[in-house]
């Protein structure tokens, strides 16, 4: 159980395009998400923390008009990179917090976008 | 595929007892390797890495070593305090920069 799914798992755009990242909790719902994005050959670092139905708090630094978090249902979180640049190519992923006799977290498998 | 296999408790110790998580990790290349913590609400944060075999990670009073030879990086503490009681992942990351993560073993310290 608790397992989130992550689409697409790759995807290559052109230049000022937009690219939407959808995140799906398949069994349970989730009130929170988080979206990570992974720069080539760092750690993991956080971006923003959605909640369902409210809007979604960014880290320092986020530009939170360029990475659009819609976290519209229980079951579904959303992350669109407008007007996508190169120095957007990374990989992203999210995780979901799980509420299951206490709490736990489970991550989606990634996307690996690349722009062109 | 590259995948890490981590001890998934939950893990109950009291303060000041010796801490050891254990993760071990498939990968057919040299992966760098990283233990994160999440505090209950917050995200993922960074607790230490290491790029090469018989590196040491260590941060807090935490250390893993990466063992080439036993393809393992276990999180240890030698006391550990109420305020570490979290969530820990072990993760691994490839040569193509994409992120393995184990499932998490929850930890809860009490007084």
């Amino acid at each position: 159980g608790a397992v989130v799914s992550q689409h697409p798992s790759r995807v290559i755009c052109k230049s000022g395009t937009s690219v939407k990242i959808e995140c799906r909790s398949l069994d349970f719902q989730a009130t929170t998400m988080f979206w990570y994005r992974q720069f080539p050959k760092q750690s993991l670092m956080l971006m923003a923390t959605s909640n369902e139905g409210s809007k979604a708090t960014y880290e320092q630094g986020v530009e939170k008009d360029k990475f659009l978090i819609n976290h519209a249902s229980l079951t579904l979180s959303t992350l669109t990179v407008t007007s996508a640049h190169p120095e957007d190519s990374s990989f992203y992923i999210c995780s979901a917090r799980v509420i299951l006799g206490g709490y736990g977290y489970t991550f989606g498998s990634g996307t690996r976008l690349t722009v062109v | 595929g590259d995948s890490v296999t981590q001890m998934e408790g939950p893990v109950t110790l009291s303060e000041e007892a010796f801490l050891t998580i254990n993760c071990t990790y498939t990968a057919t290349g040299y992966p760098s390797l990283f233990w994160y913590v999440q505090y209950p609400g917050e995200g993922l944060q960074l607790l230490l890495k290491a790029t090469k075999a018989d590196d040491k990670g260590s941060n807090k009073g935490f250390e893993a070593t990466y063992r080439k030879e036993t393809t393992s990086f276990h999180l240890e503490k030698g006391s550990v305090q109420v305020s570490d009681s979290a969530v820990y992942f072990c993760a691994l990351s490839d040569g193509a920069n994409d992120m393995r993560f184990g499932a998490g073993t929850r930890l809860t310290v009490k007084p």
